[in-house]
């Protein structure tokens, strides 16, 4: 079945470093692939997203390729903001429309 | 973007009673709408697909007469827990999806928390 492996966190970074979650999937067909972010205390938020091998996502600095070749989508940014803090989820989407997502990872940003 | 909001954000009941959850979709009409249980620290688990006008469908080891669903309307599912009991004390998340004008996108509910004393 569908499914999606990120690395476990926390990942503790001092500001304006530069940042990489990782994202890999196992899927049948030709799933759709998200990064939503959870700031404390809050609901989901799509961060970006990209629908088909070779896209790009971006959003507020963050990006992610859908890679079909390695099955992953890498989340990046290359300068993190003590804001960013927050726990960031990779989802997968297939045709059920149905959304299965990673472990979640915990992003500490240090001032 | 699509705003979702659920009621209460948070509630807190005796164990034995029900409690109803309200997800609406404020601004784009949803005809499926998704509920999800996240425990601390761990990811989302899809509980239901919620759809307008029809039966919800559950995910495999849910309930369906613990965890009533009714999606009576293009902006409004409901999710009941009946007869709670603490250890179904969680953060419960309603997604809807909104598949107009080439978009098809779930957007979340801030999430309601249930603590059944």
């Amino acid at each position: 079945g569908n499914s999606v492996t990120q690395m476990e966190g926390p990942v503790t970074l001092s500001e304006e470093a530069f940042l990489t979650i990782n994202c890999t999937y196992t899927a049948t067909g030709y799933p759709s692939l998200f990064w939503y972010v959870q700031y404390p205390g809050e609901g989901l938020q799509l961060l970006l997203k990209a629908t088909k091998a070779d896209d790009k996502g971006s959003n507020k600095g963050f990006e992610a390729t859908y890679r079909k070749e390695t099955t992953s989508f890498h989340l990046e940014k290359g300068s993190v903001q003590v804001s960013d803090s927050a726990v960031y989820f990779c989802a997968l989407g297939g045709a059920t429309n149905k959304l299965i997502f990673g472990t979640g990872t915990l992003l500490a940003v240090q001032p | 973007g699509a705003v979702v909001s659920q009621h209460p954000s948070w509630v807190i009941c005796k164990s034995g009673t029900s409690v109803k959850i309200e997800c609406r979709s404020l601004d784009f009409q949803a005809t499926t709408m998704f509920w999800y249980r996240q425990f601390p620290k761990q990811s989302l688990m899809l509980m239901a697909t919620s759809n307008e006008g029809s039966k919800a469908t559950y995910e495999q080891g849910v309930e369906k007469d613990k965890f009533l669903i009714n999606h009576a309307s293009l902006t409004l599912s409901t999710l009941t827990v009946t007869s709670a009991h603490p250890e179904d004390s969680s953060f419960y998340i309603c997604s809807a999806r909104e598949a107009a004008g080439g978009t098809d996108t779930q957007y979340f509910g801030p999430g309601t928390r249930l603590t059944v004393l």
